[in-house]
C-alpha cells in the first residue's frame, strides 16, 4: 500500500488560509468517506483534527475543516495562528481493510 | 481523560525480538479497537497493526506481517506488539491509538516509545 501523497511543506501568515491536499486512489481516499486528518507538533502525541472527511472532534477549532473531491482530500486552517505550526498528516481506510497515512506536511506559520 | 501509555521501547539488534506494551485508562478499553502506528525518523506516519475490541480479529501491515503480532488483555487495560525478526527499517517512535467507534479515525494517542534496531 503506497503512502498517500501530500506536499511536503505549505506556509501562511496569521490571519490567512491555506490548503493542505491529500491524493490518494480509489482503493483509499476516494473509495471511502473514511478519511481523517492529525496535527502532529514533534514530541508530542499526534491529534485527531478531522475524520470522516468533513467532521471536527468536539474541542478542535471551526478554523480546520475538511473536504474531498475524487481521490483528493483536502485540510483547509483558516485564520492562521501561530500554534498552528506544526506537522499535518492525512489518513484513509483502504479496501485492503487497511490504514494508510501521506507522508505529512510541515506548515509554517510566517 | 483517556491516556495511553507506551512502554518496552529500547535498543535491540537485528533479529532480536521485543515486546512493547500500551496502558490505557480513563475509558472502556474493551469497547474500542486499538492500533499501533510507528514513525521512522524523519519519515511520515505508518500504519502497523490492528486488533479489534474483544481481540479476536487482528490484521496488519505487509511490511510486518508475520513477524509482529498485536494482541490485548482487556482485564490489564493493556496492549501489546510483540516483534520478532527485528529489522534496521523497524527503527522508530511506535504510538499506540484508540479507534474513534464509528468514526474511522485514530481518535487518542500515546507520546511514543522509541525502538532502535541496531547492530
Amino acid at each position: 500500500q503506497s503512502a498517500l501523497t501530500q506536499p511536503a511543506s505549505v506556509s501562511g501568515s496569521p490571519g490567512q488560509s491555506i490548503t493542505i491536499s491529500c491524493s490518494g486512489t480509489s482503493s483509499d481516499v476516494g473509495g471511502y468517506n473514511h478519511v481523517s486528518w492529525y496535527q502532529h507538533h514533534p514530541g508530542e502525541a499526534p491529534k485527531l483534527m478531522i475524520y470522516e472527511v468533513t467532521n471536527r472532534p468536539s474541542g478542535v477549532s471551526g478554523r480546520f475543516s475538511g473536504s474531498k473531491s475524487g481521490n483528493t482530500a483536502s485540510l483547509t486552517i483558516s485564520g492562521l495562528q501561530a500554534e498552528d505550526e506544526a506537522d499535518y498528516y492525512c489518513g484513509s481506510y483502504t479496501t485492503s481493510d487497511t490504514w494508510v497515512f501521506g507522508g505529512g506536511t510541515k506548515l509554517t506559520v510566517l | 481523560q483517556v491516556q495511553l501509555v507506551e512502554s518496552g521501547g529500547g535498543v535491540v539488534q537485528p533479529g532480536r525480538s521485543l515486546r512493547l506494551s500500551c496502558g490505557a485508562s480513563g475509558f472502556i478499553f474493551s469497547a474500542h479497537a486499538m492500533y499501533w502506528v510507528r514513525q521512522a525518523p524523519g519519515k511520515g506516519l505508518e500504519w502497523v497493526a490492528r486488533v479489534s475490541h474483544d481481540g479476536l480479529y487482528e490484521n496488519y501491515a505487509d511490511s510486518v506481517r508475520g513477524r509482529f503480532t498485536i494482541s490485548r488483555d482487556n482485564s490489564k487495560n493493556t496492549l501489546y506488539l510483540q516483534m520478532n525478526s527485528l529489522r534496521l527499517e523497524d527503527t522508530a517512535v511506535y504510538y499506540c491509538a484508540r479507534d474513534l467507534r464509528g468514526g474511522w479515525a485514530f481518535d487518542y494517542w500515546g507520546q511514543g516509545t522509541l525502538v532502535s534496531v541496531s547492530s
